[in-house]
């Protein structure tokens, strides 16, 4: 069965410095989005990504965080510079179209 | 501004009965409704689905129900089963937007 697959699943940085996350989303999917829950909240919204450009972005995803799709398979998110506050299980997830989203095992980010 | 809510943070149920999961939004313009199931260190999975135009949705022992004048939609597993136990969350959004997600009610079945 296709899968969202992320990397790494667990990434411990110091505050301050830049981290990627990446994603490898399923093959026919179309629409690509990152969410994230910090630990014991809600799994919250940053950003959906459709035909190579950003469509839609929460508040969350300020200048700090960017996505990217460099090449037909991966989607990023890099932050550029971490904060305490961005520890969280960031989840990748992908859709064939809007609205069903398959999800991936997420990578838990620790800023030191 | 919680547009989806799920009020119970967790239920518990034993095997064989049925569990109730329910969730209320606030945003009418909602007409795509989602439940997903957590496991812990796990990403959310996608269990079933209900569009605006239909009431209920039924898939094998999960039936999902929508009652759009109450704004409240709820998730039944009938029989309830140990591997049943995780977190689940509600969701919702309008054509092509994000998904807004519930805070999650934790179900318990106990053997």
């Amino acid at each position: 069965e296709p899968e969202v697959t992320q990397t790494p699943s667990h990434q411990v940085t110091q505050m301050g410095q830049e981290v990627i996350l990446r994603c490898v989303p399923i093959s026919n999917h179309l629409y690509f989005y990152w969410y994230r829950q910090i630990l014991g909240q809600k799994v919250e919204f940053l950003v959906s990504f459709y035909n190579n450009e950003i469509s839609e972005k929460s508040e969350i995803f300020d200048d700090q965080f960017s996505v990217e799709r460099p090449d037909g398979s991966n989607f990023t998110l890099k932050i550029r510079s971490t904060k305490l506050e961005d520890s969280a299980m960031y989840f990748c997830a992908s859709s064939e179209v809007p609205g069903e989203l398959f999800f991936g095992e997420g990578s838990r980010l620790t800023v030191l | 501004d919680q547009q989806v809510k799920q009020n119970s943070p967790s239920l518990s149920v034993q095997e064989g009965r049925i569990s109730i999961l329910n969730c209320d939004y606030t945003n009418s313009m909602f007409d795509y409704f989602l439940w997903y199931k957590k496991y812990p260190a796990e990403g959310p999975t996608f269990l079933i689905s209900i569009s605006s135009i239909k009431d209920k949705n039924e898939d094998g022992r999960f039936t999902v129900f929508l009652n759009k004048s109450a704004k409240h939609l709820s998730l039944h597993i009938v029989p309830s089963q140990p591997g049943d136990s995780a977190v689940y969350f509600c969701a919702a959004n309008k054509l092509g937007g994000k998904l807004i997600f519930g805070q999650g009610t934790e179900l318990s079945v106990k053997p």
